[in-house]
Order: structure tokens, then C-alpha cells, then sequence
């Protein structure tokens, strides 16, 4: 079945320092993936997305994301995370046409 | 642009009352979508449409339906409101070309059904 995972319900990180919200997929043939964020009572935001190529891809407010194929991952990162960070994160996978399969959520907590 | 707005912001239904919820684009893309959020369930899709007069079933379509009469509106109908379909509703819309194009989300729509 195709499925997308986000393992980790909330992540915790002092501003400052690293952040990775990982991300992992199961879906045949070669999809497209996405991370949108969510701030509180507001709709999706697009963040960055993997079509091909380069395996690092960068994105919005400094975020970027990498694509392992073989550990059909695509993990978000950030060099150093900001309070303002704090936010709900998806990471989605698009495949077969227009067809879009969202992972459960991932809520970021930035601490100052 | 405005994007994608959606009316009304916050709803309660009791069980068995009708609505309509509204959905607007101003960025002539041709993809629709309809999907609600419930906690710790992420994004499923309910309906989509690819144009006007085009729509089709997503992934949980029971008790709802569309209708895409322009390229700018896609309306989302609940005929018989039940406690299941409490939720947050998002309306998207992407750019006709591709698979790789990212979605547009609207603000959303609160529901309560008691």
C-alpha cells in the first residue's frame, strides 16, 4: 500500500541548533515530494519540493530537504532552527497524476 | 492575488442540517481539491476536480459532493451533516502542468456537527 511516514509525532530543539524532521515513504515508481508547514489556523504553506536531480533541495525561510532513494526518505532540515520555526510540518508525495498522499503531521517546537 | 479563500470560517451544524461550504481561486489553475484534516490523521482527500464540469471521488467522498461550474469556484456540499464529518475542511488548488506542482491551500473551514 502507499503510505507515507512521519515517525516522530513532535520534535523538540533549542533555538539555535539543528533541526530534522524525518520523513519516509513507500510508493512504487518514482514520486514527487513536497514539505508544506502549517502555522496555527491557517492552511498548508509550501515549503520545497524533489521532482529530480541535485538530492539536496532548498527551500523556503532557509529550510531544505534530502532525498535518499535508496532509504526512500526525504528528511527536513535546517541549520539553525528559529522560535518562529514552531510550526506543524507535513511532508507529502505526489504519484500517479495529481493523487497527493499526506503524512500524519509533525509538530516542531523551537525553544528559546 | 488572493489565492485561495474559503467561506465560512467556523461552522456548527446540528446532525441532519445542510451546508455549503465555498472555496475561490484567483490563479486560474485548473486542479481543484477538497480534503479535511482531523488530528493526528494528516490530509485525505475528499474530492478533486481537473476543470470545470470535471470532478471526481477522492479518498473519503461518502457524504459529500461538488460541483465545478467555473474555474475559479469549487463548492463542497454536506446534504445530511453527522458527527463524523466534525473537521477541519481545506480547499487547494494547483496548476493544470504536471505532477510536480505544488498545491495552493486556503485558510480553512472549522466544522462542528453536535
Amino acid at each position: 500500500a502507499q503510505s507515507v511516514a512521519q515517525p516522530e509525532d513532535q520534535v523538540n530543539v533549542a533555538e539555535g541548533n539543528p533541526l530534522t524532521v524525518k520523513c519516509t515513504y513507500s510508493v512504487s515508481g518514482n514520486p514527487y515530494l513536497f514539505w508544506y508547514v502549517q502555522y496555527p489556523n491557517r492552511g498548508l504553506q509550501f515549503l520545497l519540493k524533489y521532482i529530480t536531480g541535485d538530492n539536496l533541495v532548498k527551500g523556503s525561510y532557509g529550510f531544505e530537504a534530502e532525498f535518499n532513494k535508496s532509504q526512500t526518505s526525504f528528511h527536513l532540515k535546517k541549520p539553525s532552527a528559529l522560535v518562529s520555526d514552531s510550526a506543524l510540518y507535513f511532508c507529502a508525495v505526489r504519484f500517479r497524476g495529481f493523487k497527493t498522499i499526506f503524512g500524519a503531521g509533525t509538530r516542531l517546537f523551537v525553544k528559546a | 492575488n488572493a489565492g485561495v479563500t474559503q467561506t465560512p470560517k467556523f461552522r456548527i451544524l446540528k446532525i441532519g442540517q445542510s451546508m455549503t461550504l465555498q472555496c475561490t481561486q484567483d490563479m486560474n489553475h485548473n486542479y481543484m481539491y477538497w480534503y479535511r484534516q482531523d488530528p493526528g490523521m494528516g490530509l485525505k482527500l475528499i474530492y478533486y476536480s481537473v476543470g470545470a464540469g470535471i470532478t471526481d471521488k477522492g479518498e473519503v467522498p461518502n457524504g459529500y459532493n461538488v460541483s465545478r461550474s467555473t474555474t475559479e469556484d469549487f463548492p463542497l456540499r454536506l446534504e445530511l451533516a453527522a458527527p463524523s464529518q466534525t473537521s477541519v475542511y481545506f480547499c487547494a488548488s494547483s496548476y493544470s502542468e504536471g505532477d510536480h506542482n505544488e498545491q495552493f491551500f486556503g485558510p480553512g473551514t472549522r466544522l462542528t456537527v453536535l
